[in-house]
Parts: structure tokens; C-alpha cells; sequence
């Protein structure tokens, strides 16, 4: 597609469940990010994939929260027994890899919104 | 660890007027970039200017300037000719570049509004 796209836009859950966000990044783009931003506040690193292996999963809370990009394209954020301090927005973006004029610019989808009651 | 430094949390400026944001980091890298990203309340990240830290010469980018000082490690915003379009949450970014790997850290933002 033209651009990063993020699925749910909003989602809602009660405390203890599982959810799933989804990212998909820009056609042929290699580098994928993950960001939490809480509100009033900057994105946070979670992951950062090149292509399908996670390069840096520093950023990761702790184990309730996964990533997945099994080929290399789309991406799958999992968090496990949600808790009412997962509530943030998350970001993922996607970049180019390479010398080109357009590598190293991250270009960030809407988000999705997650709200834990 | 790399760490983005942005001392102001809010500012306004009147349309037309000139604002400048700030933005400090800390790095023992020598090679990375430098972002600006708007956030307007649609929350979608846009990308305002980009600086390579091996190039001397401040970017631009028509309203949208920058004053990179390397050595002071400061990397400050100046927005000429504000329009009401440009309120929105303003974030500077690190890109730590190692074979191949790009680490982005962002500031925790300065919301800027323009006043008419």
C-alpha cells in the first residue's frame, strides 16, 4: 500500500485479556519499529524487526508483550493479561534499509489506540 | 544509550511570527541522524526535516529550518512564516546508525501552538 496502515484503529479490552495489533508496513520496506506512546509523551522503543528477525527487542516492557513478522512484511503486536497500564497508543513505522535518499526515514502509521479497563 | 532532550513542553507564537523549538541529545556516536516529526491531533507522525550529522550545511525544508551544532550536540527547530496548520506536537529524534542497524529515539515533544 501506499502507506503504513494499523489495524484496530481504537481497541478496547477489559483487564486480563489478550489482544493483537497489527501493522502493515510499506511495500518492499525492511525495517519495522514498534513505538508506545502514553499520553503527553514521546514514543517509546519496543522492537525494531529487519525483516523478519527481531534486531532489538530492548524496548519490550516485559514478557507479557510480543512481536511477530514471520515474512518479512507485516507485523503482529501481542500483549498477554492485558493490564490498565498497557493503555497507550502504539506506532509502528516502517523504513527503507540502504544509502538511498529515502532510507532511514521512518514512516509511522496512525496507530492503534488501546484502551484496558 | 542515546538519549533526546526537549526542554520546552509548550510554546505558542502568533501566525507569521518566527518560532525556534529546542532539542538536546547526549551520543558517543559519530555517525547518526537527526529528525524533526510533527504530530498533529490525527496522531499521524509526519516527518518535518532530516540533518546528517557528517554534513555540515543546516537542512531546509521551505518554512522549516534547522541549526545542527555538532559539537554542543543541539539540534534546534526554527519554523519561519507559522501558519495555524503547523499547531501540532513537534518531536526530535536520534538515529544511531551501526552496520546497518538504526535505533530511533525520540524527546518527549513540545507542543506548539499558533495563534491567529
Amino acid at each position: 500500500g501506499a502507506g503504513v496502515s494499523q489495524t484496530p484503529s481504537n481497541k478496547v479490552t477489559e483487564k486480563g485479556k489478550y489482544v493483537e495489533l497489527r501493522c502493515d508496513p510499506i511495500s518492499g520496506h525492511t525495517a519495522l519499529y514498534w513505538y508506545r506512546q502514553s499520553l503527553g509523551q514521546g514514543p517509546e522503543f519496543l522492537i525494531y524487526f529487519q525483516g523478519t528477525g527481531a534486531a532489538d527487542d530492548s524496548g519490550l516492557p516485559n514478557d507479557r508483550f510480543f512481536a511477530v513478522r514471520p515474512e518479512g512484511s507485516v507485523s503482529t503486536l501481542k500483549i498477554q493479561r492485558t493490564e490498565r497500564g498497557d493503555s497507550a497508543v502504539y506506532l509502528c513505522a516502517s523504513s527503507p534499509l540502504g544509502q538511498g535518499s529515502g532510507a532511514n526515514v521512518l514512516t509511522f502509521g496512525a496507530g492503534s489506540r488501546l484502551t484496558v479497563l | 544509550a542515546q538519549t533526546v532532550t526537549q526542554s520546552q513542553p509548550e510554546m505558542s507564537v502568533q501566525e507569521a511570527e518566527t518560532v525556534t523549538l529546542s532539542c538536546t541529545y547526549d551520543t558517543s556516536e559519530n555517525n547518526y541522524y537527526l529528525f524533526w516529526y510533527k504530530q498533529p491531533p490525527s496522531r499521524q507522525m509526519i516527518l518535518v526535516i532530516r540533518q546528517e550529522a557528517y554534513k555540515q550545511q543546516n537542512a531546509t525544508e521551505n518554512r522549516f529550518s534547522v541549526n545542527f551544532q555538532k559539537a554542543a550536540k543541539s539540534f534546534s527547530l526554527k519554523i519561519s512564516d507559522s501558519q495555524l496548520g503547523d499547531t501540532a506536537m513537534y518531536f526530535c529524534a536520534f538515529m544511531r546508525r551501526s552496520g546497518g542497524y538504526q535505533k530511533v529515539t525520540f524527546g518527549t515533544g513540545t507542543k506548539l501552538q499558533v495563534i491567529p
